[in-house]
């Protein structure tokens, strides 16, 4: 089946300690995207990428790192500088830059204890 | 910040049809009206789109007014597992723009 693989589901960490979500598509799509979800809220987006080996900040950039070497994968890391991290993260790809008809991942939450 | 106005929450008789408005006075010419969905605690999911006319596909029917201020999504025979939240959002065909989400409207379908 063709789709969009985020890993873990579930997630904790220490206070100080950097970690890094998987995110990996099949469906052959040139743009990328990492958001965020708060409770009761609409997403935020973090990161995106539109091509492989290039990537744009968000709007909520900071405390957040991503690359993009592969076509087909997108990982995000969310570094110790990242306030406030406890969150629901979605990844997300569409099949280029232009369209907005965006396929998501099942997501992963990241809780920080 | 988004440029949609949803209701926060809607009730929904399985079997009925489900109308969720959205308003959005401000779109330019460019815009597209996007619907999408999301499932407790799962990633959202496309459900349609439009630019002026109205569109229908398997899931779902969109109508934009002719004034194209306002759209309202509809599930024609709804059913338990349409129990969701709803974002309805405007956005120009063009890469420099990303999608910008509300908090949609929760749509509760009861048995």
């Amino acid at each position: 089946d063709g789709g969009i693989t985020q890993s873990p589901k579930y997630l904790f960490r220490k206070e100080g300690q950097n970690v890094t979500l998987s995110c990996e598509q099949n469906l052959n799509h040139d743009a990328m995207y990492w958001y965020r979800q708060d409770p009761g809220q609409g997403l935020r987006l973090i990161y995106y990428s539109q091509i492989v080996n290039d990537f744009q900040k968000g709007d909520i950039a900071e405390g957040y790192s991503v690359s993009r070497e592969k076509k087909e994968s997108f990982p995000l890391t969310v570094t110790s500088a990242q306030k406030n991290p406890t969150a629901f993260y979605l990844c997300a790809s569409s099949r280029d830059r232009d369209t907005g008809e965006l396929f998501f991942g099942e997501g992963s939450r990241l809780t920080v204890l | 910040d988004a440029k949609t106005t949803q209701p926060p929450s809607m009730d929904c008789a399985e079997g009925r049809a489900a109308n969720l408005p959205c308003n959005h006075s401000t779109i330019s010419g460019n815009e597209y009206v996007y619907w999408y969905r999301q499932i407790h605690s799962q990633g959202p999911q496309y459900i349609i789109h439009g630019l002026k006319n109205n569109e229908t596909n398997e899931m779902a029917s969109l109508i934009i007014t002719e004034d194209r201020k306002s759209s309202t999504l509809i599930l024609p025979h709804a059913t338990l597992r349409d129990t969701a939240v709803y974002y309805c959002i405007v956005r120009p065909w063009d890469s420099n723009y990303q999608l910008i989400w509300g908090a949609g409207t929760k749509l509760i379908i009861k048995p």
